[in-house]
């Protein structure tokens, strides 16, 4: 059974570019969430979906952070235009449903912003 | 919001000596608990999830639950250096799916 895949894996962008970060979560889940994780701040939640809505928007990071998910196997977070404080690994996770189950945590993508 | 709170930020621990590591939250209405382990460049791989108070175990982590004191543990027994790794207590809120995480704990196995 395939876990949470993400690609890719490192990612290195120019400041000011657009990227966008792919991920498909466990077949079946319901629940996909966009973490981004640093040294200092820890993880913090970008987005979450519910059977494909959104359902939480990240809130400080909606002016250049935008999640998508437009069938229920893949999803993409896009950033633009990317800044230097961008640079951190981006977790995407699932979920089969809230409550007491398991979110299954994909490898991440390590994104390196000049 | 909950917040959670890890301890010690780094520990070394020889092989085969007992390793703790400490959460404590801020709010008690969290109904599952959950301890992660994250390998440089891998995801974050589940150990031990426990959602009552007591003693959950999990191969060689157990995890301790007192939501009255607001503190969850995990005891890894018998550590090796292959569990060299940053682990993370995290705890889901009980009216959504969001989870909140500590800051995680450093942990370094020597052979």
């Amino acid at each position: 059974d395939a876990g949470v895949t993400q690609t890719p894996r490192h990612e290195v962008a120019e400041k000011g570019q657009t990227i966008i970060l792919k991920c498909e979560p466990v077949s079946g889940h319901n629940d996909l969430f966009w973490y981004r994780q640093t040294k200092i701040q820890g993880l913090e939640l970008l987005s979450y979906f519910r059977s494909k809505s959104l359902m939480e928007d990240g809130g400080a990071f909606k002016d250049r952070f935008k999640a998508e998910m437009l069938n229920s196997s893949f999803s993409t977070l896009k950033i633009q235009p990317t800044e230097p404080k961008d640079s951190a690994v981006y977790l995407c996770a699932s979920s089969l449903d809230w409550g007491a189950y398991e979110q299954y945590f994909g490898p991440g993508t390590r994104l390196t912003v000049l | 919001q909950q917040k959670v709170q890890q301890s010690p930020e780094s520990l070394t621990v020889s092989e085969g000596a007992m390793a703790s590591l400490n959460c404590t939250f801020s709010d008690g209405t969290s109904d599952n608990f959950r301890w992660y382990r994250q390998h440089s460049a891998k995801g974050l791989e589940v150990l031990v999830s426990i959602f009552s108070d007591g003693e959950k175990e999990e191969g060689r982590f157990t995890a301790h639950l007192n939501r009255a004191s607001l503190h969850v543990s995990l005891h890894i027994r018998e550590p090796q250096p292959s569990d060299s790794a940053v682990y993370l207590c995290a705890m889901t809120g009980n009216n959504n799916n969001r989870i909140f995480f500590g800051d995680g704990t450093q942990l370094v196995v020597k052979p």
